[in-house]
């Protein structure tokens, strides 16, 4: 059975701050894995998302990196700035079910 | 375009009551989904849509029952509602369900079960 861990749960950066948020998956089997930002009592808006034969993708300030063989994506964040936080979720389409299975989030606080 | 809304955006139910949630979406798309979130836990699927009038259990469905009679809305019932259905429901929808289709969300709907 998938299962998505985020590891920190909670993380604070001064501004301007470069970051790694991590996430890693149990079974590694994916169709894709996917990023999504969520603000305080909003839904899910996606940020990337990484087919299973692509390493990266990027888009503006955030790349993000896909590891199938170690079962490990990280998003990378430059130049961070306060309107970056929100909670960041990362989700993997695992191949056969066509289900995506979420981790918890990272709870990310940038400080101006 | 108004992408994936929800109604309500907030409820308070008694035990045993019902209510249902509705999803609509005008992006014309095939699958839809309904989620619940809770604290620790992450997001879940509770039913999901491949097509108007299918419907399909995803990882936690005992509670909840689910119709979608036109491609554009699906609903979600709590036949008996319990305390522990007491979350965060997100819907969601997407064109397909392959590796390169990304769900859009909708703004969620928070119930509150006493």
């Amino acid at each position: 059975k998938q299962e998505v861990t985020q590891i920190p749960a909670a993380l604070s950066v001064p501004e301007g701050e470069n970051l790694v948020l991590n996430c890693s998956f149990t079974d590694s089997a994916i169709y894709n894995l996917q990023w999504f930002r969520q603000d305080p009592g909003k839904g899910l808006t996606s940020l990337l998302l990484i087919q299973s034969s692509q390493r990266e993708q990027t888009s503006g300030r955030l790349n993000a990196s896909l590891d199938k063989s170690s079962g490990r994506s990280t998003l990378y964040i430059a130049a961070s700035q306060p309107g970056d936080s929100a909670t960041y979720l990362c989700a993997a389409l695992t191949s056969g079910t066509y289900k995506y299975i979420f981790g918890t989030g990272t709870r990310l606080k940038v400080l101006a | 375009n108004a992408g994936v809304t929800q109604t309500p955006k907030f409820r308070v139910l008694k035990t045993g009551q019902s209510m249902t949630l509705l999803c609509a979406q005008d992006m014309n798309h095939e699958y839809m989904y309904w989620y619940r979130q809770d604290p620790g836990m992450g997001l879940r699927l509770i039913h999901y849509s491949v097509g108007e009038g299918t419907t399909a259990k995803g990882e936690v469905p005992d509670g909840y029952n689910v119709s979608r009679l036109k491609k554009q809305n699906f609903l979600l019932g709590l036949e008996s509602a319990a305390p522990s259905q007491t979350s965060v429901y997100f819907c969601a929808s997407s064109y397909t369900e392959t590796s390169t289709d990304t769900q859009y969300f909708g703004p969620g709907t928070r119930l509150t079960v006493l």
